[in-house]
């Protein structure tokens, strides 16, 4: 069963357009980890942010800010007056006690100038 | 430079040859881990290693094998591979604390079989 549901597969947005993509997770453990990657075109991933299943404050840095819900399952992320150098493909992740990962199937945002 | 390099980048085999994928990493950490990125599925991890001469089943392990003799390298054996195994392969590799840490990916494996 997937545990981890990233719904949007594409986006696209015009430059300066605030985005949100969608992460829902399943899990029944209580002690759970969220992560958030970045892979550009050039296909490196790159960490965005790591988010504990105890600390539901949602974390803003610079144009990204991250919503975290465990009433909903949800860890959405959202990127505030896009630009073109967020166009990207962004995985969330799901990570279970014994540090095995979940990866969703991703979200290709394309940031339109 | 800390970083996890993965050797070869690209690689175009067939049905059945046996290859092995290196993965390196100098940052001294303890978890390294494998991943195969297809379209339309995301990454899906293979095995991980917590420590030296300790490895575990991820989620799509079959037709694949893995050793953790040294801390620094995490090789991914398959002994015979088939065309479903086409795919882009990333190692990783992290702390191993109490908590997961931000895992450093290497650049990539692109795997042709036919």
């Amino acid at each position: 069963a997937q545990k981890v549901t990233q719904a949007q597969t594409e986006i696209s947005v015009v430059e300066k357009e605030d985005v949100t993509l969608d992460c829902v997770y399943e899990t029944r453990d209580t002690t759970y980890y969220l992560f958030w990657y970045k892979q550009p075109p050039s296909g490196e991933l790159v960490f965005l942010i790591r988010r504990n299943s105890f600390d539901e404050q949602n974390e803003i840095s610079g144009r990204y800010s991250w919503n975290f819900q465990k009433s909903t399952s949800s860890f959405n992320f959202t990127i505030t007056a896009s630009q073109v150098v967020d166009s990207a493909v962004y995985f969330c992740a799901l990570i279970l006690t014994g540090n095995q990962f979940y990866f969703g199937t991703g979200t290709s945002l394309t940031v339109i100038p | 430079e800390a970083q996890v390099t993965q050797n070869p980048r690209y690689l175009i085999t067939v049905t059945g040859k046996k290859l092995t994928v290196t993965c390196s990493q100098n940052m001294n950490h303890e978890y390294m881990s494998w991943y195969r990125q297809d379209p339309g599925l995301g990454l899906r991890q293979i095995y991980y290693s917590m420590n030296v001469e300790v490895t575990d089943k991820g989620d799509v392990p079959e037709g694949y094998k893995v050793s953790r003799k040294e801390k620094r390298n995490f090789p991914l054996i398959l002994e015979s591979p088939s065309p479903n195994q086409t795919s882009l392969y990333f190692c990783a590799s992290s702390w191993n604390r109490e908590i997961p840490y931000e895992q450093y990916f290497g650049p990539g494996t692109r795997l042709t079989v036919t």
